[in-house]
């Protein structure tokens, strides 16, 4: 049984560029929640996917967007990149009618110089 | 409103030891308070949680106290060992049903365990 997997592990980008990360729920999960984790410092919640759409979302500005596809799986997109933009970003997957647990990937570490 | 401040940031324990970690949360809605554990290079895990009906959880090693009028809760490390070497966190949140928990984090505690 597959865990949460996230793609790409590492990147580099400039500043102004877009990117995009990608992230597969564990089986059964139809949650996506993503954080983004800066060096030394705890995950901040970005936002939360439940049937294709945003549910929940944290104080993040309009750059930071995302996606659900149909099969659970996500996407999240940031425009404009800052270097304060870099950072671990993790995906977490969760079954919406189990609200405790969530299950985190090994996130993917962007850098933007 | 939304804080939940963790203490100490660093911690060095001899095995055998007993490691403690402090978190004090805010808001008074938050009802689901779990600590992760995050080793270099992996994405946090699921260590141990509580919900405010008690006042104390133990799962082998790991124990959680909640004191629900300081708001304040801890987690203890028995018997710590190499192993345990690693970053943890206190979250909170607020549990809706439905609706997938939105964690808010402490800023994290650096543990190393000793020889």
């Amino acid at each position: 049984d597959a865990g949460v997997t996230q793609s790409p592990t590492h990147l580099i980008k400039t500043r102004g560029q877009q990117v995009t990360l990608r992230c597969s729920p564990k089986s059964g999960h139809d949650t996506v929640s993503w954080y983004q984790q800066a060096l030394g410092q705890g995950p901040q919640f970005i936002f939360q996917y439940y049937e294709e759409e945003e549910r929940q979302r944290g104080n993040f500005p309009d750059r930071f967007s995302g996606h659900q596809f149909p099969n659970y799986s996500s996407e999240l997109n940031v425009n404009a990149l800052l270097l304060g933009d870099s950072a671990l970003y993790l995906c977490a997957s969760s079954w919406t009618w189990n609200t405790g647990e969530l299950f985190f990937g090994e996130g993917s570490r962007l850098t933007v110089l | 409103q939304q804080q939940v401040k963790q203490s100490p940031q660093s911690l060095i324990v001899q095995k055998g030891g007993i490691s403690i970690i402090n978190c004090a949360y805010e808001n008074t809605a938050f009802d689901y308070f779990p600590w992760y554990q995050q080793f270099p290079g992996k994405g946090p895990a699921l260590l141990i949680a509580i919900r405010p009906d008690v006042s104390e959880k133990k799962e082998g090693r790991f124990t959680i106290s909640f004191n629900k009028s300081a708001k304040q809760f801890s987690l203890h490390i028995m018997d710590s060992q190499p192993g345990d070497s690693a970053t943890y966190f206190c979250a909170a949140s607020k549990e809706n049903t439905g609706t997938a928990s939105k964690l808010t984090f402490g800023t994290g505690t650096r543990l190393q365990v000793t020889l």
